[in-house]
């Protein structure tokens, strides 16, 4: 849904940089989740976000990965020291409340992620 | 963990042709979701069944949802070139159920031969 934002749409980084992508909920939305794409396969879930609380990091890999969602400005995914294993499309989505069963989530157009 | 298989992983048909799409999880769930993503797009909400044994139609898609709530599917009928792309299941578990945390399958990617 073209309401949740991301940008950079197309990223490259070499091996080692850092990479920050940034994903803007759909407005009146407070929970923003995370979503990992490898080539050839279907979505990870990565992390879930309220401003300013991690609620569930539990598909976040343990070394060089960290999101926030801070009261104001965007959601960022940060990926530290980048491998070329990291490279995929990374899709944020938002929902306005959670914990209700059947709530939608709405997903941004994706920030593919390449590292050379 | 909770898995969501689904298959075939892919389907080449020709214009015209029927297409289904199956969707099985390991556990029960609260809801299915269903997603369309074009190459190179983000995946696009299709449509939500939250009732065992819900049935729901958009036009020519025809969404199902199992009696246990452990399986669903989603046919197409009389397949178009526009209904190319990867077609994907995506569950919400009920016991850990945080909104948007889905398990998603594997995506049966569908082409359209015309």
């Amino acid at each position: 849904n073209a309401g949740v934002m991301q940008n950079p749409r197309h990223l490259v980084r070499r091996r080692g940089q850092e990479a920050r992508l940034r994903c803007s909920p759909m407005k009146g939305h407070s929970h923003v989740y995370w979503y990992r794409q490898l080539p050839e396969e279907g979505l990870k879930f990565m992390v879930y976000l309220q401003k300013e609380n991690i609620i569930d990091e539990s598909g976040m890999p343990k070394e060089r990965f960290s999101a926030e969602f801070p009261k104001e400005g965007p959601s960022i995914l940060r990926i530290q020291q980048v491998v070329r294993g990291d490279s995929a499309a990374y899709f944020c989505a938002s929902s306005p409340r959670q914990g209700l069963s059947g709530n939608t989530i709405y997903f941004g157009e994706g920030s593919w992620l390449t590292v050379v | 963990g909770q898995q969501v298989m689904q298959i075939p992983q892919y389907q080449h048909v020709q214009e015209g042709e029927d297409f289904t799409t199956y969707c099985n999880s390991s556990t029960t769930l609260s809801n299915i979701q269903w997603y369309k993503q074009r190459p190179g797009g983000h995946p696009v909400f299709l449509i939500q069944l939250v009732k065992s044994g819900e049935v729901k139609k958009q036009k020519r898609l025809t969404f199902q949802f199992g009696e246990a709530k452990k399986n669903s599917s989603l046919h197409i009928t009389a397949t178009q070139t526009t209904d190319v792309g990867t077609y994907f299941c995506a569950g919400a578990d009920p016991i850990y159920n945080q909104g948007g945390k889905l398990i998603f399958g594997q995506g049966t990617e569908l082409s359209v031969k015309p």
